[in-house]
């Protein structure tokens, strides 16, 4: 099992509507949780960060987290083509002590 | 402005050859990391450096090596040892080492060095 986990995608949404990325991670020790947006050939840009169970929300863009389930997701509200990049879930603590990286959802908006 | 640099953008390697990337950081943060992007394979750590003068290994460290004889700047050597280096170098830092006590650990990256074996 992956320690952490997403679709590859690509997750194909028409322009104005919602997309969801999902992410799930196998160290229950876990401490906190970051969305990455990555373009083509650029490097990560870190977008959300969350540590407590429940929503977090910044602009069009809500952090989902659920410890229990060790399930976390990221909802883009009025998608534009602009969104159109791969979503890096990465999560943090437990064992490790590192930042470990999923291998990212492509996501593409239609305009 | 803040912020993280990292240089060349682009670089090529000849067999046998051993490469230096450059990384410096302007936010004052302690801790450093470099990792390697394949297609399909997400981020991997390569080596990491809590403070000046110290460093760990990451999961792939094999075939590099760094030095932090400065807060600011992380330099990552690629050596002729490692066999396939062709990726994307991708340097971060964050304000708190992540073997400090409980660390938040938000990492930002510099804009990547692309390095292609010839």
């Amino acid at each position: 099992q992956k320690e952490v986990e997403q679709n590859s995608g690509p997750l194909s949404v028409p322009e104005g509507a919602i997309a969801s990325l999902n992410c799930t991670y196998s160290d229950r020790g876990s401490q906190s949780f970051f969305w990455y947006r990555q373009y083509s050939g650029k490097s990560p840009e870190l977008i959300m960060f969350i540590y407590s169970n429940g929503d977090k929300e910044d602009g069009r863009f809500t952090a989902q987290l659920n410890k229990a389930s060790q399930y976390v997701s990221l909802l883009i509200r009025d998608s534009q083509p602009s969104d159109s990049a791969t979503y890096l879930c990465a999560v943090y603590g437990g064992a490790t002590n590192k930042l470990i990286f999923g291998t990212g959802t492509l996501l593409a908006v239609q305009p | 402005d803040g912020g993280i640099t990292q240089s060349p953008k682009y670089l090529f390697r000849k067999e046998g050859q051993n490469v230096t990337l450059s990384c410096e950081q302007n936010l004052n943060h302690d801790a450093m990391y470099w990792y390697r992007q394949d297609p399909g394979q997400g981020l991997r750590l390569i080596y990491y450096s809590q403070i000046v003068n110290d460093f760990q290994k990451g999961d792939i460290a094999e075939g590099y090596s760094v030095s932090r004889e400065k807060k600011e700047s992380f330099p990552l050597t690629v050596t002729s040892a490692q066999k396939n280096p062709t990726a994307f170098y991708l340097c971060a830092s964050s304000i708190d080492p992540p073997d400090r006590g409980f660390s938040y650990n938000e990492q930002f990256f510099g804009p990547g060095t692309r390095l292609t074996v010839l």
